[in-house]
């Protein structure tokens, strides 16, 4: 089944600095890439995605690139603010079991300094 | 509209009792998903439902877990005689369509934490 690392475990930026976040995976059937954030106590929330067919997305301050070659894709944070501070997930489908369930990563908790 | 809701948030249960946890997903959502999150980790897929029919139930870590979601809506996740290593945040997602539509945007209650005593 599919395997997903991700580091580093811990991220700590000064504000206005960039935040790169990695993942890898084992399964080269996989196709779509989720990145989560989570806060202290809440829900997790998407805050972008990438599918197979393209190999960078950003949507504002944030990015996704992907390297199906490789097997790993980053999230990339830029202009970093005090509101980022949060634990975020990579995510991707596991197709070695029945219905290509997400296998999350263990997660960055990231620390933005003012 | 609302989003995905969970009851209870905060669940404290003995060793040995039986709990049930809640799921309201969102309206019209097609899939619907239980995570185990454990204490600094990220979300550990349980079960999946599509509509009422559970699809795949791989995660379950023991037979003591049981999950329903009797008319494609609201889902129940049951856990029998609990024990100490039962103890996280299960948190329950839905998604509009059925997985094998493609993946799409998995949409996250808030949770309930366990805590077996």
């Amino acid at each position: 089944g599919e395997n997903v690392e991700q580091h580093p475990s811990t991220l700590s930026v000064q504000e206005g600095d960039s935040a790169v976040i990695k993942c890898t995976y084992s399964d080269s059937a996989s196709n779509y890439f989720p990145w989560y954030k989570q806060e202290l106590g809440k829900r997790p929330q998407l805050i972008i995605d990438i599918r197979s067919n393209v190999g960078e997305k950003k949507d504002q301050r944030i990015a996704v690139t992907l390297n199906k070659t490789a097997k790993h894709f980053s999230l990339h944070i830029t202009e970093t603010q005090p509101e980022d501070s949060a634990v975020y997930f990579c995510a991707s489908p596991n197709y070695g079991g029945s219905q290509g369930n997400l296998i999350f990563g263990k997660g960055t908790k990231l620390s933005v300094k003012p | 509209g609302a989003g995905v809701s969970q009851s209870p948030r905060y669940k404290v249960a003995k060793r040995g009792q039986d709990v049930a946890l809640r799921c309201d997903p969102i309206s019209g959502h097609v899939s619907l998903f239980w995570y185990q999150q454990a204490l600094g980790q990220g979300p550990e897929f349980l079960t999946y439902f599509q509509n009422e029919a559970q699809l795949d139930k791989s995660g379950l870590p023991s037979d003591r877990f049981f999950a329903e979601r009797p008319e494609g809506s609201v889902s129940t996740l049951k856990i029998q005689r609990t024990q100490q290593e039962d103890s996280a945040v299960y948190l329950c997602a839905s998604s509009l369509r059925a997985r094998t539509s493609g993946h799409n945007e998995q949409f996250f209650g808030p949770g309930t934490r366990l805590t077996v005593l």
